[in-house]
């Protein structure tokens, strides 16, 4: 297992335009995070998975995001109508090993830079 | 609701020196805290894992401590090298039926001078 992995790592994109990210999770974990980071920030929730079901959206959640985990194995992120304000570094992370043993951490992935001009 | 903050914002050392990274949160109620480090442009990297029951955990020469109680955690950093400036993330973890979700502080920049 390579750890998780995050896809593109940098995205620039003109304002009005829709972007996907994908996040490829441990496989052993079912539990999967989206958070957002901007400049000299923590990073701020803004859903989780476990499996495929979506368990939790945060109010910085608006309806322009929307995010998917089909299967329960890899999931995207989707942002429509892209605001300059959506720039940020788009983390994932994943935890809780499905085989019991109880590991609470989290692993993150390297996140995508998105840039909106 | 929790927060999270870290004192200092920013902090600069002299190679060999000891680091003492600050964390308070507001809301005792937690399942654990982890420390992150996190080089510019990157993703997080976890550090060390503590859970609410423990008071400490080691790796190496890194040394976290847990005050549940009073709502303070310390990241220590014995005889710092250029090698670990970076920034420096604690988050807190609500009870686990509330998706172990993190709240994170805002980060402590280390940079140690050789």
């Amino acid at each position: 297992d390579t750890g998780v992995s995050q896809d593109p790592r940098h995205k620039i994109t003109k304002r009005g335009q829709n972007v996907t990210f994908r996040c490829d999770p441990i496989s052993e974990h079912n539990r999967l995070y989206w958070y957002r980071q901007t400049l000299g920030q923590g990073p701020e929730f803004l859903t989780y998975f476990q499996n495929e079901a979506q368990l939790e959206k945060s109010r910085l959640l608006s309806d322009r995001f929307s995010a998917e985990r089909p299967k329960g194995s890899f999931s995207t992120l989707e942002i429509q109508r892209t605001e300059q304000g959506d720039s940020a570094m788009y983390l994932c992370a994943s935890s809780f090993p499905l085989d019991g043993r109880v590991r609470y951490g989290y692993t993150f992935g390297s996140g995508t830079r998105l840039t909106v001009v | 609701k929790q927060e999270v903050t870290q004192i200092p914002a920013a902090l600069s050392v002299p190679e060999g020196e000891n680091l003492v990274l600050n964390c308070s949160f507001t809301d005792s109620a937690i399942y654990n805290l982890q420390w992150f480090r996190q080089d510019p442009g990157k993703g997080l990297t976890s550090l060390l894992l503590i859970q609410s029951s423990q008071r400490e955990q080691t790796s190496g020469r890194l040394n976290a401590s847990l005050d549940k109680s009073s709502g303070r955690s310390t990241l220590y950093i014995a005889a710092s090298q250029p090698g670990d400036s970076a920034t420096y993330l604690c988050a807190v973890s609500r009870i686990k039926a509330a998706g172990n979700k993190l709240t994170f502080g805002g980060g402590t920049r280390v940079l140690v001078k050789p």
